[in-house]
């Protein structure tokens, strides 16, 4: 178990350009969730997958973000025509099955700084 | 929908000291709660989290927290700080079953 794992940790772009982060779930784990942190503020769910099936969509997540999750393994997270108020930390967990008891296991972020 | 309110964005106590950081929480349903600890520029990291077994939980490095469903509390406390427990703390609830719900996080500093 190598946790859940997150690339690039730091990601600094221009405005208007297009930035993809990836995170890598523990192996056994089917459900995958993205969050989105700023400054001062608890993280917030913008999506979550089941295995490869995207069962939830935050209003956060404007159509300039997407979300994809191929064979139902490792996860992507695209932003495009990225603005400034997209600087934040995106934090990226994911558990077995949907009971509680089981927890959700977050990786290390990526934190993306739009200049 | 569910909810949670930390009061105190920042809370400062002396080393050895009595933590103690306020979580309520607004639940329609008996709730799911947790608490996670988050390190500068790090991501987060489970304490602990009641799932409506025993009302006191205990979780790592010595922390743990009460479920008061009369108070809609689920309040963290460590009777010792340790100038390794500053850090940013946030309570969280499961909404619909799937997602977890933050509150905003209290920033822990221990003075020496």
């Amino acid at each position: 178990d190598t946790g859940v794992s997150q690339d690039p940790r730091h990601k600094i772009t221009k405005r208007g350009q297009n930035v993809t982060f990836r995170c890598d779930p523990i192996s056994e784990h089917n459900r995958l969730y993205w969050y989105r942190q700023t400054l001062g503020q608890g993280p917030e769910f913008l999506t979550y997958f089941q295995n490869e099936a995207q069962l939830e969509k935050s209003r956060l997540l404007s159509d300039r973000f997407s979300a994809e999750r191929p064979k139902g393994s490792f996860s992507t997270l695209e932003i495009q025509r990225t603005e400034q108020g997209d600087s934040a930390m995106y934090l990226c967990a994911s558990s077995y099955g949907q009971s509680p008891n089981y927890g959700y296991t977050f990786g290390s972020g990526t934190r993306l700084t739009v200049v | 929908a569910q909810s949670v309110t930390q009061l105190g964005s920042h809370v400062s106590v002396s080393e050895g000291a009595l933590v103690l950081l306020r979580c309520n929480y607004s639940s329609s349903v008996p709730p799911y709660l947790f608490w996670y600890v988050q390190y500068p520029n790090q991501g987060l990291q489970l304490l602990l989290k009641y799932t409506s077994a025993a009302t006191l939980v205990k979780g790592i490095n010595g922390f743990e927290a009460e479920f008061k469903k009369s108070e809609t509390s689920f309040h963290l406390t460590k009777p010792s700080a340790h100038m390794s427990d500053a850090a940013e703390y946030f309570c969280a609830v499961i909404e619909g079953g799937n997602k977890l719900v933050f509150g905003a996080g209290t920033i822990l500093r221990v003075k020496s």
